[in-house]
């Protein structure tokens, strides 16, 4: 399957603390995107990081990529209740159009 | 500038149905991509229209099929409907096809077939 996993599946954490989601993929990629779902709404788009790149930050958003590993990580630091929702990793796969999800890491922050 | 409008937002069918749902992509865009999204799954990618035609498809057979009209609004039909067509169908909108931007998602369609 093209589809990208992410691990964990599903983290809780304290208001406060760092939480970190991964997520791996097989295919070459453009870039790799990261997104989030309140629960059963609509995904919004919160950073993307080309495949030349390593490390990208955004506000509270740190993300790196390893093109060697097939590898990719979100770094949300000093979470907040508001942060609680899932996540989810998206590349488009090779010379596709279509942009692939991974499975979702279903963070919940504890007030 | 709008954003990505989908109608109905829930609806409810019984098997062997048909069903529209239809999407309004945000100013600008020509591109239009709708996803199947099961509860707890990642969004699955049903297929991509620009500029009126399908220019790309998922693992979904041919009971699945969409329109894009010359506003770049978009329809997504499912005839015959099963039990595991119940999902969050979601339309997303970008603005240049093949660009491998990010996508512009609208809040879903979410259809319960019984």
């Amino acid at each position: 399957s093209q589809q990208g996993e992410e691990d964990p599946q599903a983290l809780s954490i304290q208001e406060g603390e760092n939480a970190t989601m991964n997520c791996s993929y097989k295919t070459s990629i453009n870039n790799l995107q990261w997104y989030r779902q309140n629960s059963g709404r609509g995904l919004v788009h919160l950073i993307l990081i080309r495949s030349n790149e390593r490390e990208k930050h955004s506000g509270r958003l740190r993300v790196t990529l390893d093109t060697s590993k097939k590898s990719s990580s979100l770094l949300i630091t000093a979470s907040r209740a508001a942060d609680t929702a899932s996540y989810f990793c998206a590349f488009y796969g090779g010379a596709t159009n279509k942009l692939i999800f991974g499975t979702g890491t279903l963070l919940a922050v504890q007030p | 500038e709008t954003g990505v409008t989908q109608s109905p937002t829930h609806l409810i069918k019984t098997r062997g149905q048909q069903v529209t749902l239809r999407c309004s992509s945000q100013s600008g865009h020509n591109t239009v991509s709708w996803y199947q999204q099961a509860l707890g799954q990642g969004p699955q990618f049903i297929f991509q229209y620009y500029r009126e035609e399908e220019n790309g498809r998922g693992n979904f057979p041919p009971r699945f099929s969409g329109l894009q009209f010359p506003n770049y609004s978009s329809e997504l039909n499912v005839n015959a409907l099963e039990l595991d067509d119940s999902a969050l169908y979601l339309c997303a909108s970008s603005p240049e096809q093949g660009a491998a931007g990010e996508l512009f998602f609208g809040e879903g369609s979410r259809l319960t077939v019984l």
